[in-house]
């Protein structure tokens, strides 16, 4: 079974708004990471939250992490067209496993 | 420097065949993973390599699923007498040794059985 959930499964918003993504998840984890994959591509690494960290930011992403409720949310602030993309939370499974929720479907429109 | 390469790209083939998928990972990457994905859906974890040993083989489907790794570097997924089902997407990605480090990924292999 996916340990992560994202919500919505699609989105689809005017460039320049903002994006947010969620992510639910079950178990416990050390880590949570985005990724972001465009179509026909294999996914890349946007950001990882250890468990100790609320809050994250990388250029335009801000990913904030609330253990207690077992989720996480992705934002994209000024969003793009190239940001047209799936977005995929993972969290590890265990070990060195990640487990990857269904993805929610981004899209931009100029 | 060259990321994860996976080859084919694409490979069609007729139900129970076997084929063989194969990935190059990134140079100095320890660990090395296999994922399927099936259309507009999350990834499925299959298997991983840490050096050569493959300490979780949990998601590997069936006994029709095997997968080797050599030198520590280049992975073979095999998959016999293959079935409609096995269509999807397979997705290779490499890492560093430690659990909290990001994954790379290939462009993956779609596969499709006719």
């Amino acid at each position: 079974s996916q340990q992560g959930e994202e919500d919505p499964q699609a989105l689809s918003i005017q460039e320049g708004e903002n994006a947010t993504m969620n992510c639910s998840y079950k178990t416990s984890i050390n880590n949570l990471q985005w990724y972001r994959q465009n179509s026909g591509r294999g996914l890349v690494h946007l950001i990882l939250i250890r468990s100790n960290e609320r809050e994250k930011h990388s250029g335009r992403l801000r990913v904030t992490l609330d253990t207690s409720k077992k989720s996480s949310s992705l934002l994209i602030t000024a969003s793009r067209a190239a940001d047209t993309a799936s977005y995929f939370c993972a969290t590890d499974g265990g070990a060195q496993k990640l487990v990857f929720g269904q993805g929610t479907r981004l899209t931009i429109n100029p | 420097g060259a990321g994860v390469s996976q080859s084919p790209s694409n490979k069609v083939t007729e139900k129970g065949k076997d084929v063989e998928l194969r990935c190059d990972p990134i140079s100095g990457h320890t660990a090395l993973y296999w994922y399927r994905q099936s259309l507009g859906q999350g990834l499925e974890f299959l298997i991983y390599f840490q050096g050569n040993s493959a300490p979780d083989k949990s998601g590997l489907p069936s006994d029709r699923f095997s997968a080797e790794r050599t030198g520590g570097s280049v992975s073979t997924l095999t998959i016999q007498r293959t079935q409609q089902e096995d269509s999807a997407v397979y997705l290779c990605a490499s890492s560093f040794q430690y659990s909290n480090q990001p994954q790379h990924f290939g462009d993956g292999t779609r596969l499709s059985i006719l």
